[in-house]
């Protein structure tokens, strides 16, 4: 049973215009949030992170939004580019548990010029 | 610093055959883990290690060994390898956690071996 779905596994965004990113998660006890970004061939990189006391948070291009009520949060990357195409994962971890994060299965985001 | 390196970066062993995947990072990390990724289903956690002489359980173990040699390497064994553990195979580390409102669980990875079982 995933804890963490991304159920978009493909996202196609023309350059210059907005990227939305989503990931629901089910366990209530999640309390830190992360995105990773992970090129071909490469080990994926952390991106941006949210813990659960926070609604939003900014950085530079990235933006992540966090809905407690509703288990779900957004990776919003503005303005999108090429050099965005890459495989996003979600993932999220409890503070009071192992924190060892759970990773959805990833988004493969194509950035067209 | 290099930050976490695996080798080999690829491969192919027949089935039956046992070899074993090496990784080492020098950040001072404390915590050490092993991942497979298959096509579909993300990142799925093999082994980890909380600290030097501790390893646990992941979502995946069977199949698989694991040894945390000292603070800076952890190593996965294969021992009888099946064509089920075709997959690329990622180590990470994180530093010890540091409190709640940071990123103390911030993984890094490494670059990942491809392993293919003929």
């Amino acid at each position: 049973d995933q804890q963490v779905k991304q159920n978009s596994p493909s996202l196609s965004v023309q350059e210059g215009r907005i990227s939305i990113l989503n990931c629901d998660y089910t366990n209530s006890m999640f309390d830190y949030f992360l995105w990773y970004k992970k090129y071909p061939a490469e080990g994926p990189t952390f991106l941006i992170s949210i813990s659960s006391i926070k609604d939003k948070n900014e950085d530079g291009r990235f933006t992540v939004f966090l809905n407690k009520s509703a288990k779900h949060l957004s990776l919003h990357i503005v303005p999108s580019q090429p050099g965005d195409s890459a495989v996003y994962f979600c993932a999220a971890s409890e503070a009071g548990g192992s924190y060892i994060p759970t990773f959805g299965r990833g988004t493969s985001l194509i950035v067209h010029p | 610093n290099a930050g976490v390196t695996q080798t080999p970066k690829f491969q192919v062993l027949k089935t039956g055959q046992s070899m074993t995947l090496q990784c080492a990072q020098d950040m001072n990390h404390n915590s050490m883990y092993w991942y497979r990724q298959d096509p579909g289903m993300g990142l799925r956690l093999i082994y980890y290690s909380a600290s030097e002489g501790t390893t646990d359980k992941g979502e995946v173990p069977n199949g698989y060994n694991v040894s945390r040699l000292n603070k800076r390497e952890f190593s996965l064994r294969l021992e009888s390898a099946a064509p089920s553990q075709t997959s690329v195979y990622f180590c990470a580390s994180t530093p010890f956690p540091t409190g709640r409102d940071s990123s103390y669980n911030e993984q890094f990875f490494g670059p990942g071996t491809r392993l293919t079982v003929l």
